[in-house]
């Protein structure tokens, strides 16, 4: 069972595009995390977002998190070839020893 | 500085070989984490070690051995690897093996991961 549902799973799209990439789940977060990686690196933490209905902006990515703390989304505005990456959502739930769940990732693509 | 130091980078490794992979921060980070990345994967957790205690080993091969020598460091012992154990391996720290309620205590931080192939 997949716990986080990210969507799309790829995306290509030409440089100057908007685009939006979703991370859902019918599981509440303490809070939610998103991170790009290179092919052959490590993930980069990008943003934690903590409380429900959330906004933070980091340059040109606006990422939001849902008032029930469910859900999340990452829009990046006037892509450039340097977004090209996997994005990864992680949530970590409130209760429990439970380790980060993470999503299956958004494979992006911009082409100049 | 919110760097995680990994060595080495690249790892080639036959079925009988004794290899470590290293993790280094110093960040004051009290747990951190292996994580196993296949290709076109999201990673997968292997251990979690808190205040240099394991706290999580999801069940993971005997072959593979994690060590955390102090809170600065975490190895990975690795002995009679398959070939299916050719991976990204990644490491991570986080401030606090927090999962609840603490913001950003779970924020973990990557390391850059040492490929690793078994022949």
């Amino acid at each position: 069972t997949q716990l986080l549902e990210q969507s799309p799973q790829f995306l290509s799209i030409q440089e100057g595009e908007n685009l939006t990439v979703y991370c859902n789940s019918s599981s509440v977060f303490s809070s939610l995390q998103w991170y790009r990686q290179e092919p052959g690196e490590g993930p980069v933490l990008l943003v934690t977002v903590v409380t429900g209905g959330e906004v933070k902006k980091l340059k040109r990515l606006t990422f939001q998190f849902g008032d029930a703390r469910k859900d999340s989304s990452l829009h990046i505005t006037a892509a450039q070839p340097g977004d090209t990456g996997l994005y990864l959502c992680a949530g970590a739930y409130f209760s429990g020893n439970t380790p980060l769940v993470f999503g299956k990732g958004t494979r992006l693509s911009v082409i100049a | 500085d919110t760097e995680v130091t990994q060595t080495p980078k690249h790892l080639v490794m036959g079925m009988t070989n004794k290899k470590s992979l290293k993790c280094e921060q110093h960040m004051g980070h009290r747990a951190m984490y292996w994580y196993k990345q296949k290709a076109k994967k999201p990673p997968e957790l292997m251990f979690v070690y808190s205040y240099e205690k394991l706290s999580i080993n999801e069940s993971v091969p005997s072959r593979f051995s994690p060590e955390c020598p102090n809170s600065s460091l975490l190895n990975l012992h690795l002995h009679a690897l398959q070939p299916e154990d050719s991976a990204l391996y990644l490491c991570a720290s986080s401030r606090a093996e927090l999962y609840g309620g603490a913001g950003t205590y779970n924020e973990q931080f990557f390391g850059p991961g040492t490929r690793l192939t078994v022949l």
